[in-house]
């Protein structure tokens, strides 16, 4: 069964700092890695995808990798900005199972 | 296009009380989903569907329901309700899991509550 862990819970960071955030897995066999964004009392809304054949993927600021040897991805974001502040979750998708979610890193960006 | 909207924003249940949370999607999806998520906890799939007609539970189903008889239409029913059932529903959609493209649209959420 997948299992998805997500360190560290909670980042808090100055404006303008890169940061990184990360996201295991326990089983490599996966269709594909994707990172949403959720706001406050608000859905989640996807930013990257990474299929499995991948190794990362980038949008603007943002650059996710995939490493499915190790277990591992990773969202980096450069200079960081308030409005960056929010919950990132990870979610694996495995072939022929649904997507699993890790429990999330909320990041405070202060100005 | 609206994407996947619920109703009720919020609602508060006392035990054993039932009630049914709506999710409607004009995209067209085939896949739809329902998912809980309890604070400092990811999502945990309660059911989903891959067509009209077609469901199946997902990892906490016990004390939900669920129905699909229109391809926009993916409604969740809580049959008395319980303490445990405090959380926040959100319903997805996706074209289908087959492709290594296909992502999730959600829905904003239902703060549930059960007193």
């Amino acid at each position: 069964k997948q299992e998805v862990t997500q360190i560290p819970a909670a980042l808090s960071v100055p404006e303008g700092e890169n940061l990184v955030l990360n996201c295991s897995f326990t089983d490599s066999a996966i269709y594909n890695l994707q990172w949403f964004r959720q706001d406050p009392g608000k859905g989640l809304t996807s930013l990257l995808l990474i299929q499995s054949s991948q190794r990362e993927q980038t949008s603007g600021r943002l650059n996710a990798s995939l490493d499915k040897s190790s277990g591992r991805s990773t969202l980096y974001i450069a200079a960081s900005q308030p409005g960056d502040s929010a919950a990132y979750l990870c979610a694996a998708h495995n072939y022929g199972q649904n997507f699993v979610f890790g429990p999330g890193t909320r990041l405070s960006v202060l100005p | 296009n609206a994407g996947v909207t619920q109703t009720p924003k919020f609602r508060i249940l006392k035990i054993g009380q039932s009630m049914t949370l709506q999710c409607t999607q004009d995209m067209n999806h085939n896949y739809m989903y329902w998912y809980r998520q309890d604070p400092g906890m990811g999502l945990k799939l309660i059911y989903y569907s891959v067509g009209a007609g077609i469901t199946d539970k997902g990892e906490v189903p016990n004390g939900y329901n669920v129905s699909r008889s229109t391809t926009e239409d993916f409604p969740l029913r809580l049959e008395l309700a319980a303490p445990s059932q405090t959380s926040v529903y959100f319903c997805a959609s996706s074209y289908s899991l087959a492709r290594g493209t296909d992502t999730q649209y959600f829905g904003p959420g239902t703060r549930l509550t059960v007193l």
